[in-house]
């Protein structure tokens, strides 16, 4: 069974600064999407970003971008330039090719501070 | 606006009773999923659906029940509603089931 595991409850960053969040996962199928989603007070998931496992260059999106460590099966997220609409939580997800249900983490909460 | 309608939006249940949490999707996406929100545990797969007439047991799926009689819709019943429910429950689908996942607003669910 696949696991994702975010080992930082909460954190916070200053306006402006850079903050990177952790999430490592354990599978043993080699065809895999890993993902993270925000979620806002209003509650909506908002995809953030997405990897595919074959692909060996990290995506990036605006001021979102990760750090995919395949054989440290790491997935970090780091956030430039954060602001004060970035406060939220944030879930690190995985699915294969033999399951298609996301997995999820426990979440990151993240405030960004003025 | 495409994606997924879920009702209600939030409900006060007493233990014991019943309630179907309805959940409808318009993009015709062949797989749906009930995830149920907890502080600490993150979202937890409850029971999902890769394709209408067919349902699966996720990590979580002690005390609900599930059916996909077609493409667009996949209620959620608690039979029995037990304090532990309490809860922030979404449904999602996907298409390929590799990268293309809606989630609904969510419904918070307090049993009392």
């Amino acid at each position: 069974a696949q696991t994702v595991t975010q080992s930082q409850p909460e954190m916070s960053v200053q306006e402006a600064e850079t903050v990177t969040l952790s999430c490592t996962y354990d599978t043993s199928e080699n065809n895999y999407y890993l993902f993270w989603y925000k979620q806002p007070p209003s509650r909506q998931m908002i995809l953030v970003i997405r990897q595919e496992a074959y692909k060996q260059q990290n995506a990036t999106e605006n001021r979102f971008s990760v750090n995919f460590q395949k054989a440290a099966k790491s997935f970090s997220l780091k956030i430039s330039d954060s602001q004060l609409g970035d406060t939220a939580m944030y879930f690190c997800a995985f699915t294969s090719g033999s399951a298609r249900q996301l997995t999820f983490g426990s979440g990151t909460q993240l405030t960004v501070l003025p | 606006t495409a994606g997924i309608t879920q009702a209600p939006t939030s409900q006060i249940l007493a233990a014991g009773r019943s309630m179907t949490l309805r959940c409808t999707q318009d993009m015709r996406h062949n797989a749906m999923y009930w995830y149920r929100q907890d502080l600490g545990l993150g979202l937890r797969l409850i029971h999902y659906s890769n394709t209408a007439g067919t349902t699966g047991k996720g990590e979580v799926p002690d005390g609900y029940s599930v059916s996909r009689a077609n493409t667009d819709d996949f209620p959620l019943t608690l039979a029995s509603a037990v304090p532990s429910q309490t809860s922030v429950y979404f449904c999602a689908s996907s298409d390929s089931g590799l990268g293309g996942y809606t989630f609904g607003s969510g419904t918070r669910l307090t049993v009392v």
